[in-house]
């Protein structure tokens, strides 16, 4: 069955630094999600993507991040400079978009951000 | 506003006894609900969805929008089942974002 990926699967940084983190989405999915899990948190969602641009996004998703699908398989998620407020477990998720189908959003393993 | 409410954060049982999960939401239009189970250095995964009916693993759950709850149930649970449970909600047919809640740790004993 394909899965989503998501590299790295652990990434320690210093706060101020800039990280990339990737996700290889389910071929032929449209919608991307990025979500995040502060250790002992519930799952937050950060922003959605469709058609290469931004759907959705939180009040967390504030300058500091952006996204992009750069060469159309890689979905990246970018912190500008980080803070350790971002130390967390960020999962990325796809879903097909087949209209008149109820689907469900598929997730990846998950990429352990931890900033010193 | 989206919300999700798992009042206890973890459930201990013994193999074979009954378990329930209790969710409760708020949202003021027509919602989707899920449970997402995360076993041991696992990913997230779809358990099951509130528009499907079914029961997956012998758990099943119903949707009472009179109470605003979504509560999972198992009768009979089995050790494979400890794992981390989400209860999760979005805008029916749509395709945005889920909002979860904080999660509950089932834990069956043999």
């Amino acid at each position: 069955e394909p899965e989503v990926t998501q590299t790295p699967s652990h990434q320690v940084t210093q706060m101020g630094q800039e990280v990339i983190l990737r996700c290889v989405p389910i071929s032929n999915h449209l919608y991307f999600y990025w979500y995040r899990q502060i250790l002992g948190q519930k799952v937050e969602f950060l922003v959605s993507f469709y058609n290469n641009e931004i759907s959705e996004k939180s009040e967390i998703f504030d300058d500091q991040f952006s996204v992009e699908r750069p060469d159309g398989s890689n979905f990246t998620l970018k912190i500008r400079s980080t803070k350790l407020e971002d130390s967390a477990m960020y999962f990325c998720a796809t879903l097909a978009g087949l209209a008149g189908v109820h689907e469900t959003q598929y997730f990846g393993p998950g990429t352990r951000l931890l900033v010193l | 506003a989206q919300r999700v409410t798992q009042p206890e954060k973890l459930l201990s049982v013994f193999k074979g006894a009954p378990v329930e999960l209790k969710c409760n939401y708020s949202y003021s239009g027509s919602p989707e609900l899920f449970w997402y189970v995360q076993y041991s250095r696992q990913r997230l995964q779809l358990l099951l969805r509130h528009i499907s009916r079914e029961s997956i693993k012998g758990f099943t759950a119903d949707l009472n929008k009179g109470e605003t709850s979504f509560h999972l149930k198992k009768p009979f649970a089995q050790e494979e089942d400890s794992a981390m449970y989400y209860c999760a909600l979005n805008r029916t047919g749509a395709n945005s974002k889920l909002t979860f809640g904080k999660g509950i740790t089932l834990s069956v004993r043999p």
